[in-house]
């Protein structure tokens, strides 16, 4: 079976910091994988999608970025962290696209404060 | 419709009683209609997927109904428990690999 880990849980970092937030998938070849924010009181906002190795699609310009340097690590990563950067972040893999709209599934995430 | 829409925000039923919501969505371009069940302190899980105008699915005392031609879909829980207070997220699937998603509507079921 497929698991996601994403690592750390909840995170406490100061403005003006870097960040790195990351992701793994078992079980799957070649996923999908999604990175995700919930702002407070807000629905889920998708920042990055990625179809293979070195392959990133922003979504919303921002301060973030991401990276995928193996075929089942997907990483979020800040130079700098500005306060709207808090959250709560999800990270999501999918089947390669054998459907378009194929079910996302969700790793347990990481609540980020920004102080 | 632009954005995926969810309602109500929240809502409170008691233990026993049945309810249900809404997410509206664009129709056009539309591949898939999912809905999520979101725990406080766990990851967001699959309840459904739903592709065509017409379809039902049902998972326990939880079914779902869509309507594409219109672009909305029904979530409805019968028989409220205790356990089904979660957060409900609904997201459209288009032609691409992304999903749009709502703000979700918030159940609590108070025993």
């Amino acid at each position: 079976s497929q698991t996601i880990h994403q690592w750390p849980a909840t995170l406490v970092q100061p403005v003006g910091s870097p960040l790195s937030l990351e992701c793994t998938v078992e079980g799957t070849s070649n996923p999908n994988l999604y990175w995700y924010r919930q702002a407070a009181g807000r629905g889920l906002q998708l920042l990055f999608y990625s179809v293979g190795i070195g392959q990133i699609s922003s979504e919303v310009p921002q301060n973030l970025s991401a990276s995928r340097p193996q075929d089942r690590q997907f990483i979020l990563s800040s130079k700098k962290l500005l306060l709207s950067d808090s959250g709560f972040y999800l990270c999501a893999w999918s089947r390669t696209a054998v459907e378009v709209g194929d079910t996302q599934y969700f790793g347990p995430g990481t609540r980020l404060t920004v102080l | 419709i632009l954005n995926v829409e969810q309602s109500p925000q929240s809502l409170h039923v008691q233990e026993g009683d049945s309810t249900n919501f809404t997410c509206s969505f664009p129709s056009s371009n539309f591949y898939a209609l999912h809905w999520y069940r979101w725990e406080t302190a766990k990851s967001p899980e699959a309840l459904f997927v739903m592709t065509l105008n017409g379809d039902e699915k049902k998972k326990g005392r939880i079914s779902a109904t869509l309507n594409t031609k219109e672009g909305y879909s029904y979530l409805y829980i019968k028989g409220s428990q205790p356990e089904d207070s979660a957060t409900y997220l609904c997201a459209r699937g288009g032609n691409d690999y992304k999903l749009s998603f709502g703000a979700g509507t918030t159940v609590t079921v108070r025993a």
